[in-house]
């Protein structure tokens, strides 16, 4: 069966340090690899998916990037946390179906 | 382009009472409909989801939503609710082929005993 974990759980950065979340697939072969951001009492914001390796979609321009090193790994990065980071990210995959996206069980960020 | 609006973003229920959760939706071309629920501190989960066929469709811990086009809406019930049944659900749809999905604004359960 697949699985999908993120690490780490809970991160606390202070203001413009540098930022690295890691997502990992098992069980599946070239997913798609979404990142979310859920900001305290708000809905899911796309941040960035991929259809492949090295293929990254950016839909919010801000200082965040991703990055697709491996088929089913997806790393969030940034090199200036802001105030505005914090939230909870979350990291979900789709197969070739993608219709159904399956969620890790998210990082809680806080930026001070 | 697509759009989900989940009508009520806190709905409060007593234990055993029955629910319903609201969810309308826009698109232009087809889609894919979806409702996840979100326990604290945790991902989402998938709790059902309608790409054809019959309107009515099952889902997991006793939930059911019913497709209506016409409405353009995909309501989720459930006829006795539980203490557990608290958190957040989402309702979302993604274009038939697309690598999208467009996630409404969510909808706090809270059941109280």
């Amino acid at each position: 069966s697949q699985t999908i974990h993120q690490w780490p759980a809970t991160l606390v950065q202070p203001v413009g340090s540098p930022l690295s979340l890691e997502c990992t697939v098992e069980g599946t072969s070239n997913p798609n690899l979404y990142w979310y951001r859920q900001a305290a009492g708000r809905g899911l914001q796309l941040l960035f998916y991929s259809v492949g390796i090295g293929q990254i979609s950016s839909e919010v321009p801000q200082n965040l990037s991703a990055s697709r090193p491996q088929d089913r790994q997806f790393i969030l990065s940034s090199k200036k946390l802001l105030l505005s980071d914090s939230g909870f990210y979350l990291c979900a995959w789709s197969g070739a179906s993608t219709d159904t996206q399956y969620f890790g069980p998210g990082t809680r960020l806080t930026v001070l | 382009a697509q759009s989900v609006t989940q009508l009520d973003s806190q709905v409060p229920v007593f234990e055993e009472a029955p629910v319903e959760l609201r969810c309308n939706y826009s698109s232009s071309v087809s889609v894919y409909l979806f409702w996840y629920v979100q326990y604290p501190n945790q991902g989402l989960q998938l709790l059902l989801k309608y790409l054809s066929g019959s309107t009515l469709v099952k889902g997991i811990n006793g939930f059911e939503a019913e497709f209506n086009k016409s409405q353009t809406s995909f309501h989720l019930r459930k006829p006795s609710v539980h203490i557990s049944d608290t958190a957040e659900y989402f309702c979302a749809v993604i274009p038939t082929g697309g690598f999208k999905t467009i996630f409404g604004a969510g909808t706090r359960l809270f059941v109280k005993a």
